[in-house]
């Protein structure tokens, strides 16, 4: 397996426009978790899914962010309108059940910047 | 305030030495888990430790769990340069779902 795949590695936009963010989550995982990790705030949780239905979106910033799931095998995390203060790396993570026993396997991350 | 609070937030250390670091939580929990990052890279983890049991070993690390002071230690033996990157605690509480919550990280650094 590949493992988790995100797109892009890297993206950097300008103030205002939208961004997407991808995940594939591994093959079989049935939880699927977006992060955002900064130098100041660490590593956030900002939503989770579980069977493809959101359980936890309360550390969605704000409005601006919007996260889907169509279908097991991939995700979108949207920002729209964007920021300086979403440059951040964001994280998606899978694991194959609920409660946390089973290690979150992370993705590479894309690198955001937002001038 | 946070669940899974690291300490030190940075180590140095020689090769060949021992690494220990600790984490603190709040709330009650099903297990913890400590994860590495690489500089540029995802997390990966190292090793599970649930509630009911007090140490683990996978190799060089050993991690401990006293739920009694709410509190885990990793301890890498014999370091090495390959070492170096950050290693965070995360926490599976008993109502928090699918969901864990991970500290700041501690940044340990081998010098070869």
């Amino acid at each position: 397996d590949a493992g988790v795949i995100q797109s892009p590695r890297h993206e950097v936009t300008e103030m205002g426009q939208e961004v997407t963010l991808r995940c594939k989550p591994i093959s079989g995982h049935n939880s699927l978790f977006w992060y955002r990790q900064t130098m100041m705030r660490g590593l956030e949780l900002l939503i989770y899914f579980n069977n493809n239905v959101p359980i936890d979106d309360s550390g969605m910033p704000e409005d601006r962010f919007s996260a889907k799931m169509p279908n097991a095998s991939f995700s979108t995390l949207k920002i729209q309108p964007s920021e300086p203060r979403d440059s951040a790396v964001y994280f998606c993570a899978s694991s194959t059940s609920g409660r946390g026993y089973n290690e979150q396997f992370f993705g590479p991350g894309t690198r955001l910047t937002v001038l | 305030s946070q669940q899974g609070e690291e300490d030190p937030q940075a180590l140095s250390i020689q090769e060949g030495e021992n690494a220990t670091m600790n984490c603190s939580y709040k709330t009650s929990i099903n297990n913890l888990q400590w994860y590495r990052q690489n500089s540029g890279r995802g997390l990966v983890h190292l090793i599970l430790i649930r509630s009911n049991e007090r140490e683990k070993h996978s190799g060089r690390l050993r991690v401990t769990l006293d739920t009694s002071k709410k509190s885990s230690s990793l301890l890498i033996t014999a370091s090495r340069a390959a070492d170096t990157a950050s290693y965070f605690c995360a926490t599976d509480g008993e109502t928090s779902g699918s969901r864990l919550t991970f500290g700041e990280g501690t940044q340990l650094t081998v010098n070869p």
